[in-house]
């Protein structure tokens, strides 16, 4: 199993540029995450989802839009880049627990995609 | 609002000695917690959790400690190797919105040889 797959694992963009971040998952997990790493700041949550055709907010999801159109892909989307969004992306999946619908809390990391906006 | 924090940044330890990295958080609605482990260059890793309903829990080497009355909670490991060297972070999942998990900031965690 691959696990969490995400891509492209590195990006350069220019100020107001678009582009999307894959993650792909093979665990048939039922939640999904963006979150962003910058240094200093830990892990900040961007959107997430509960499940296929859902998405919510995170603490920062300005500027970001996502769409979980299959159960296994979730994606990140960069309508307009700018500098601020310079940081290391991580997507992470999680499951349910066993016999409850509620989420294990353990979550499955990529290795994480790091873009930078000039 | 929500915030999951930590006493301190860094934090450097003997090779052998126990480690302790300590966690505060101040949504006292929260029941769910969770410590992983990041290395250099990786996605974070799962370490132990634990609930709302209990004051301690252990894993190998590991050992998470939940003080409800000052909303803390603390991760012990005991003989610390230099494979534990990483940056660990407490999580916190609410449990009312099934799946929001947010991350405090992270402790660094050195060994000393």
């Amino acid at each position: 199993n691959a696990g969490v797959t995400q891509t492209p694992k590195f990006r350069v963009l220019k100020t107001g540029q678009s582009m999307t971040l894959l993650c792909a998952q093979d665990m048939n997990h039922e939640y999904m995450y963006w979150y962003r790493q910058d240094p200093g700041m830990g892990l900040r949550l961007i959107h997430y989802s509960v499940g296929e055709g859902t998405t919510a907010k995170g603490e920062v999801p300005d500027g970001y839009n996502v769409s979980r159109l299959k159960k296994q892909n979730f994606l990140l989307g960069l309508e307009s880049a700018a500098p601020s969004q310079t940081s290391v992306y991580f997507c992470a999946s999680s499951g349910r627990t066993s016999g409850s619908p509620t989420n294990t809390g353990e979550l499955f990391f990529g290795e994480g995609s790091r873009l930078t906006v000039l | 609002g929500e915030s999951v924090g930590l006493h301190l940044p860094t934090l450097s330890v003997q090779e052998g000695d126990n480690s302790i990295i300590n966690c505060a958080y101040s949504n006292s609605a929260s029941d769910y917690f969770i410590w992983y482990k990041q290395e250099s260059g990786k996605g974070p890793q799962f370490i132990i959790d634990i609930r709302s309903n209990m004051d301690k829990r252990q894993g190998q080497r590991v050992t998470v400690l939940l003080n409800k009355t000052v909303k803390h909670l603390s991760l012990q490991i005991a003989a610390t190797q230099p494979g534990d060297s990483a940056v660990y972070f407490c999580a916190e999942n609410r449990e009312s919105s099934a799946s929001k998990i947010i991350f405090g900031s992270g402790t660094r965690l050195s060994i000393r040889p």
